[in-house]
This record gives structure tokens, sequence and C-alpha cells, in this order.
């Protein structure tokens, strides 16, 4: 079983509907998770980050979080053709200081 | 802002060719990372490195090496190169007890 698994898509989602990512982790002890946006030939950036159980929101994005599935997802409400990105889930190791990251989900906002 | 920066955007080698890539952050920041994304698996960690002349294995040490002789500059080795190596290789930095990594563009590496 991979550490972190994400559908890899390509989701295609109408401009003005909501996308939703979804991920899922299989070391129990990790407390701290994120979801990273990467355009096409560009850097990973970070959008979101949730280290306690329920939703977070910032703006059109929500994370979820629930540790006792091990499960992560990242909505995104009205999206925009903007988002059309990859979208990496990512996962502090239990007690490391470094990541283990999903292959990533493609979306595609159709205007 | 913070800023990484890697030598090169890309890089055509031969295979049994020394390469070095390098990584510079500008932020005092601890750690260091590198990483490799190829379509399909995301990004594996190569090595990663939390304070100067250290460093720790990742999740596909083999083929590579690290140097890191100055806080800021992070360098990855691939003594000989070969063409399973072809990848885009990302570097990222963040602050030790902070969780947010910060990514340099990355260096596209092509091994003929």
């Amino acid at each position: 079983q991979k550490e972190v698994e994400q559908n890899s898509g390509p989701l295609s989602v109408p401009e003005g509907a909501i996308a939703s990512l979804n991920c899922t982790y299989s070391d129990r002890v990790s407390q701290s998770f994120f979801w990273y946006r990467q355009y096409s030939g560009k850097s990973p950036e970070l959008i979101m980050s949730i280290y306690s159980n329920g939703d977070k929101e910032d703006g059109r994005f929500t994370a979820q979080l629930n540790k006792a599935s091990q499960y992560v997802s990242l909505l995104i409400r009205d999206s925009q053709p903007s988002d059309s990105a990859t979208y990496l889930c990512a996962v502090l190791r239990g007690y490391g200081q470094n990541f283990v990251f999903g292959p990533g989900t493609r979306l595609s906002v159709l205007p | 802002d913070v800023k990484v920066t890697q030598s090169s955007r890309y890089l055509v080698k031969r295979t049994g060719e020394k390469v070095f890539l390098e990584c510079v952050q500008d932020m005092d920041h601890e750690n260091m990372f590198w990483y490799r994304q190829d379509p399909g698996l995301g990004l594996r960690l190569i090595y990663f490195s939390y304070d100067v002349k250290m460093k720790e294995k990742g999740d596909i040490p083999e083929g590579y090496s690290v140097s890191r002789e100055k806080k800021e500059r992070f360098s990855l080795i691939l003594e000989s190169a070969s063409t399973n190596q072809t990848s885009m290789y990302l570097c990222a930095s963040n602050r030790s007890g902070t969780r947010e990594q910060f990514f340099g563009p990355g260096t596209r590496l092509t091994v003929l």
C-alpha cells in the first residue's frame, strides 16, 4: 500500500461547480496534512494545511480531515478555469521532519 | 518573500557524467529537501538535510548524494548519470518546527 494515495484524474468539473479532491494515507501517526497546487510547468505552492479532525475553510477552499478513516479531502467551491491544475496531497511523516506526497489529481475546470 | 532558487531550469547530460544540481534559499531555513517528480508518481524524496553538514536519506537515495557545506545551499549530485534519472528535480526548504515547505522552480534534467 502506498503511503499517500489520490485519484490521478483527470477530474473535470464545469465552471461554478464544486470540485472534490480526495486523499488517503496509511501512517496512523501522521498529524499534519497539506494540499499543494501545481500549475503545469511550475513548482508546487501550498494552499491549505489541516491538523485537526473536521473542516477548515479558507475562501473558496475547504479542507476536511478524518483521522479515524485516514482521509483528507479538498473542496473547491465556485470552481474557476484558473483552478485547473494538479493538486498534491502531502503528509508530514509521524515523528519526522520530512513529507510524503501523493501522485496528485489533475483538475480541469471547463468554462 | 522566501526565495528558493535552483541553478538551472533545463539541463541535458550524457550517461555516465557527474551532475551537480544546486539549490540556494535566502531565508535562513534549517531544513532543505531534494525531490524528483515523475508523471504518475508524484514527488519522491531523495535526500533531506536539517542542518549544515547533516543529511538524511529519503525514499529513493540510490544513485544520488548530497552536500550541505553552508546553511543556504544544498547540492544534489548524480555520481554517474543514467537515463532513468531523467526527471524534474525540485528543491524545497522550511524553517525547523514549521510545516510549510517552499519550493524552487525545478530543474528538468534529461540524461541521454
